[in-house]
């Protein structure tokens, strides 16, 4: 799987867009780019994920570049439930091992009033 | 639609002891996969089941196993626990054998703690 550089941290106001960046420079053309997020004492949530083109869902939107080479995700309207490690992750169309789960160490997003 | 859920929520243990853990996926999902999380760190791929089999393996040992029952609910049994089994341990359901485009939802897990 494609390793993925994301920020340490991050600050957002309140009401205002998250944008998390991550880089993804070597990933493949069969390998999908997921976000999850974990809150404190909780398990990862499953936010977005997407091949190539932009994806929204109730939650967030999911930008990819047209090189695939990076990705943005962006919380349209933060709020202070939003505070988390964000978790960018780049997973190929395997099964069995090779569809795992491969986390890095995030981006602790930090949302303040 | 129900959750991933995970017994117990908490358990202390000793070195030497054995352990289970119990996950039911969520509904629908016929794919399980277990995970270690130690404090500060992102969660580590243990194993996967899909059909009542062991579909792929981290990087663990033997003394980490498990199962997956008809239900497609599943449990981790660690043997000989050692102190740095101390973890999160999260439990993740998926379709399809955890195909890449099939999301895996995760529970709360198991806080384990040895001492």
């Amino acid at each position: 799987d494609a390793k993925t550089t994301q920020p340490t941290s991050m600050d957002c106001a309140e009401g205002r867009a998250a944008n998390l960046p991550c880089n993804h420079s070597t990933i493949s053309g069969n390998e999908y780019v997921y976000w999850y997020r974990q809150i404190h004492s909780q398990g990862p949530q499953y936010i977005i994920h997407g091949l190539k083109n932009n994806e929204t869902n109730e939650m967030a939107s999911l930008i990819i570049t047209e090189d695939r080479k990076s990705s943005t995700l962006i919380l349209p309207h933060a709020t202070l439930r939003d505070t988390a490690v964000y978790y960018c992750i780049v997973r190929g169309d395997y099964t069995g091992t090779a569809s795992k789960l491969t986390f890095g160490t995030g981006t602790r997003l930090q949302v303040t009033l | 639609e129900t959750g991933v859920t995970q017994s117990p929520t908490h358990l202390i243990k000793t070195r030497g002891q054995q352990v289970t853990l119990r996950c039911s996926s969520q509904s629908g999902h016929n794919t399980v996969s277990w995970y270690q999380q130690a404090l500060g760190q992102g969660p580590q791929f243990i194993f996967q089941y899909y059909r009542e089999e062991e579909n792929g393996r981290g990087n663990f040992p033997p003394r980490f196993s498990g199962l997956q029952f008809p239900n497609y609910s599943s449990e981790l049994n660690v043997n000989a626990l050692e102190l740095d089994d101390s973890a999160l341990y999260l439990c993740a359901s998926s379709l399809g054998g955890g195909q890449g485009n099939q999301p895996q939802h995760f529970g709360d897990g198991t806080r384990l703690s040895i001492l």
